[in-house]
């Protein structure tokens, strides 16, 4: 099991329409969640961070944690041709360094 | 805030030369910075974390004798990648964190990239 799963896509959606993008993670122990956006040649740019469980708004996105359920999901609204690009979930891994473990990305694709 | 500059943004060199990769913090302090590799089309892939003043952690499969990580000041890191051969081509973005960010001290804060191509 990867330590931060998530489903590689490509997700379409209609412009204007709700993108949601899912992460899960397999510790536990992880307080921290951050969300990335990467456009293709680019390197990443921060979108949100959370940390306590339930929404959190920025915008038209918007994340969602359950550490019960120990998933992580974003949600864009309102969706953009400029919103497609690879979304990558990171997870602050507890203990020396608390380095971010990356997920593999889910790539968008918002069709005008 | 949290503006985070690499330097240069690409470079082509001759097999077996080094190559020097400057990263800086411009309007904070980095307590951490991070430096990554990524291939075309595969995800980021951590190389080493490095703290101000102390030697830098690499990860498994890393070579720390031929990817030279200085960290000499909280917001300055430098990557060298010594003899470089063409496998090395690649896509070199660093990180760093610091306190008292709007993101919280584990955010990440990402520069723009170096592109490596070795001939």
């Amino acid at each position: 099991q990867k330590e931060v799963e998530q489903n590689s896509g490509p997700l379409s959606v209609p412009e204007g329409a709700i993108a949601s993008l899912n992460c899960t993670y397999s510790d536990r122990g992880s307080q921290s969640f951050f969300w990335y956006r990467q456009y293709s040649g680019k390197s990443p740019e921060l979108i949100m961070s959370i940390y306590s469980n339930g929404d959190k708004e920025d915008g038209r996105f918007t994340a969602q944690l359950n550490k019960a359920s120990q998933y992580v999901s974003l949600l864009i609204r309102d969706s953009q041709p400029s919103d497609s690009a690879t979304y990558l979930c990171a997870v602050a891994r507890a203990g020396n360094n608390r380095k971010l473990i990356w997920g593999l990305g889910t790539s968008l694709a918002v069709n005008p | 805030g949290a503006v985070v500059s690499q330097h240069p943004s690409w470079v082509i060199c001759k097999s077996g030369t080094s190559v020097k990769i400057e990263c800086r913090s411009l309007d904070f302090q980095a307590t951490t910075m991070f430096w990554y590799r990524q291939f075309p089309k595969q995800s980021l892939m951590l190389m080493a974390t490095s703290n101000e003043g102390s030697k830098a952690t690499y990860e498994q499969g890393v070579e720390k004798d031929k990817f030279l990580i200085n960290h000499a000041s909280l917001t300055l890191s430098t990557l060298t990648v010594t003899s470089a051969h063409p496998e090395d081509s690649s896509f070199y973005i660093c990180s760093a964190r610091g306190f008292g960010l709007a993101g919280g001290p584990e955010t990440q804060y990402f520069g723009p990239g170096t592109r490596l191509l070795v001939l």
